[in-house]
């Protein structure tokens, strides 16, 4: 069973740069899996804030970047501010119609 | 403005069934993909399935803790997408979120629903 990694929680002052990945329990995850991200508060649904690895959603700020970094995929924030403040998530689209998301990261702002 | 409203969610026992629907708006509903992902309470989000449109061949496809006992539909006349799920377990409970999927060379969750709540207890 595939299992996608993200590191449960990190912590960024604000205006730092943070990056979150997203791994592979076995293997490395490149562009042919799709990477997306979303961002969530609680009680709201996700928003959808990158994907096919790279690209930002309409409307998402240039502070979120994506990118493949080393055997993962990464979620970087440049500049975080407290409205940032949120669960992350990675989803890897396996092929023959499968999404497997990761466990999310808490992002604490302060 | 794409709208995705869920409806159907409530209370039911192990074993039992209910069907979550998604009334869609603002965009062309019979050319999209859409998927449901749930999330249980103090959980991570879970992919459950995807249909394609109908015309590309309208397939459906899901993880397989659902496999088998959940089934995606759609009625484009209606706009709707549906969510039937049978032999519910306790570990079913959770939000059930509806979102459009893009495909192709994308391969992400574009546009996502409020959610509706199911849950499963005696």
């Amino acid at each position: 069973q595939t299992v996608v990694t993200q590191e449960p929680s990190f912590s960024v002052s604000p205006g730092g740069t943070v990056t979150l990945t997203c791994g592979l329990s076995s293997g490395s995850v490149s562009t042919t899996y799709y990477p997306s991200w979303y961002q969530q508060t609680p009680g709201q649904a996700p928003r959808t804030l990158i994907y096919s690895t790279n690209t930002r959603s309409s409307g998402v700020p240039d502070r979120f970047s994506g990118s493949i970094l080393g055997n993962k995929a990464a979620l970087t924030i440049t500049g975080a501010q407290a409205d940032d403040e949120s669960d992350y998530y990675c989803v890897l689209y396996l092929g023959g119609g499968i999404w497997v998301f990761g466990g999310g990261t808490k992002l604490t702002v302060l | 403005e794409v709208q995705l409203v869920e409806s159907g969610g409530g209370l039911v026992q192990p074993g039992g069934s209910l069907r979550l629907s998604c009334a869609a708006s603002g965009f062309t509903f019979s050319n999209a993909w859409m998927s449901w992902v749930r999330q249980a309470p103090g959980k991570g989000l879970e992919w459950v399935g995807r249909i394609k449109s109908k015309t590309d061949g309208g397939t459906t496809d899901y993880a397989a803790p659902v496999k088998g006992r959940f089934t995606i539909s759609r009625d484009d006349s209606e706009n709707t997408l549906s969510l039937q799920m049978n032999s519910l377990k306790t570990e079913d409970t959770a939000v059930y979120y509806c979102t459009t999927v893009r495909g192709s060379n994308l391969q992400y969750f574009q546009h996502w629903g409020q959610g509706a709540l199911v849950t499963v207890s005696s």
